[in-house]
């Protein structure tokens, strides 16, 4: 399979509403960066972690290497989290894999 | 924050003809990479390189070349373009090869026609 799956596809939130993505890897991961990509087409960085939990506003992420998973919570939230987010994970052998991103659309 | 300069931000080309896309890093990052956006592949990575006269194969080089003449300058060469080359192409670039953060460019949305 993927070595990076990211889910869900595409998520609509209402302003205020708090909700996560997911990404698994099929195998062990060094590291973990998330990525938006807003409606301009810049990738924006978000967080690079290579273990644990790490907080920025209303944004919060985890890694969990021998899980083989990474989490992006948005919390409250706002009508400019709106855009497209990726997940990039870092193994031993290779680069930096993408998962196929998760759109994230917020109304009002 | 990093600086990563990509130009031209935009580009029309025709088949067989000869396109450089050209990418600056002014933090003095060793690594450096190509990578191609589309839709249903997320970000596929081109070339990379680790400094200045290297380049490397990534997942899809096929139709590329890429240089890296300087520290501070990688290229990214399609020497005789095809329609399906048609992209969004972005660079980047990075401290080093092993848990690195990487910063984008805006990137350069290329049309082969």
């Amino acid at each position: 399979g993927m070595p990076v799956e990211q889910n869900p596809p595409a998520l609509s939130l209402y302003e205020g509403a708090d909700s996560g993505l997911r990404c698994n890897f099929s195998t062990t991961m060094k590291s973990v960066q998330w990525f938006q990509q807003n409606h301009r087409g810049r990738l924006i960085t978000l967080f690079y972690l290579a273990q644990g939990t790490k907080e920025n506003g209303r944004l919060k992420s985890t890694f969990n290497s021998k899980e083989r998973y990474s989490t992006l919570h948005i919390k409250d939230a706002q009508l400019e989290d709106s855009g497209t987010y990726f997940c990039a994970a870092h193994n031993y052998a290779q680069g930096l894999t993408f998962g196929l991103g998760t759109r994230v659309s917020v109304f009002p | 924050e990093a600086a990563v300069t990509q130009s031209p931000r935009n580009k029309v080309a025709v088949t067989g003809g000869k396109v450089t896309l050209s990418c600056n890093q002014t933090n003095n990052h060793n690594n450096m990479y190509w990578y191609r956006q589309d839709t249903g592949h997320g970000l596929r990575l081109i070339h990379y390189s680790y400094g200045a006269g290297s380049t490397e194969k990534g997942d899809i080089p096929d139709g590329y070349k890429a240089s890296r003449p300087s520290q501070e300058n990688f290229s990214l060469i399609l020497e005789l373009a095809t329609p399906s080359q048609t992209s969004v192409y972005f660079c980047a670039s990075g401290e080093a090869f092993s848990n690195e953060r990487l910063f984008f460019g805006h990137g350069t949305k290329l049309s082969v026609l």
